[in-house]
């Protein structure tokens, strides 16, 4: 069985400082990797992913995600933080080698509410 | 840019009514989902298409039903709305091929049953 750890329900961070929010993963095989954002009555909206390659994947809005097959993480990280960046990330995870014929095999974390304060 | 659009995004409706969610994509998609998303629980599957008129279920597909008539439409279906079945409805598409293609959501519709 695969899951997803986001060990933070709750992150809270300055404006303008660097933020980070974390996810760990278990899976057979290679990962493939995502991060998505939800702000406030709205779906999810798609960040970035890794599939294979550079361990460092760029993403939309200045966020960047680092892949560490040693550690099982994928964290999210944006060097300087903003007011708009508050809203709740999801981590997911599903693996190579499957095809995309069965759902069942993407795992979503619980969620990470980031705020960041003026 | 990709689209999906959920027709509803906020429902009122009574115990023992018959709702329909209606979730049209534009980017030509075989694959598409309904999600629920409820506070401490994260995002839970309830169906899944893979390509019309094919469908699986998710983790929890009771009380609910699905239809995939036409490629670019997925409904969810309550048969009979219960009060446990408030909550947030997502769908989302994907493009088939390898499990690391995208998946696209909507804004959502957010359901309240009374």
């Amino acid at each position: 069985a695969q899951s997803v750890a986001q060990p933070e329900d709750q992150v809270n961070v300055a404006e303008g400082n660097p933020l980070t929010v974390k996810c760990t993963y278990s899976v057979s095989g290679n990962p493939y990797l995502f991060w998505y954002v939800q702000y406030p009555n709205r779906g999810l909206q798609f960040l970035l992913k890794y599939i294979t390659g550079d361990n460092l994947v760029k993403g939309s809005y200045g966020f960047e995600a680092e892949f560490n097959k040693s550690q099982t993480s994928f964290h999210l990280k944006k060097p300087s933080a903003l007011v708009s960046d508050s809203a709740l990330y999801f981590c997911a995870v599903t693996r190579h080698g499957i095809s995309s014929g069965s759902a069942r095999q993407l795992t979503f974390g619980s969620g990470t509410q980031l705020t960041v304060l003026p | 840019d990709v689209k999906v659009t959920q027709s509803s995004r906020y429902l009122v409706k009574r115990t023992g009514e018959k709702v329909f969610l209606e979730c049209v994509q534009d980017m030509d998609h075989e694959n598409m989902f309904w999600y629920r998303q409820d506070p401490g629980l994260g995002l839970r599957l309830i169906y899944f298409s893979y390509d019309v008129k094919m469908k699986e279920k998710g983790d929890i597909p009771e009380g609910y039903s699905v239809s995939r008539e036409k490629k670019e439409r997925f409904s969810l279906i309550l048969e009979s709305a219960s009060t446990n079945q408030t909550s947030m409805y997502l769908c989302a598409s994907r493009r088939q091929g390898i499990s690391g293609n995208t998946i696209y959501f909507g804004e959502g519709s957010w359901l309240t049953v009374v």
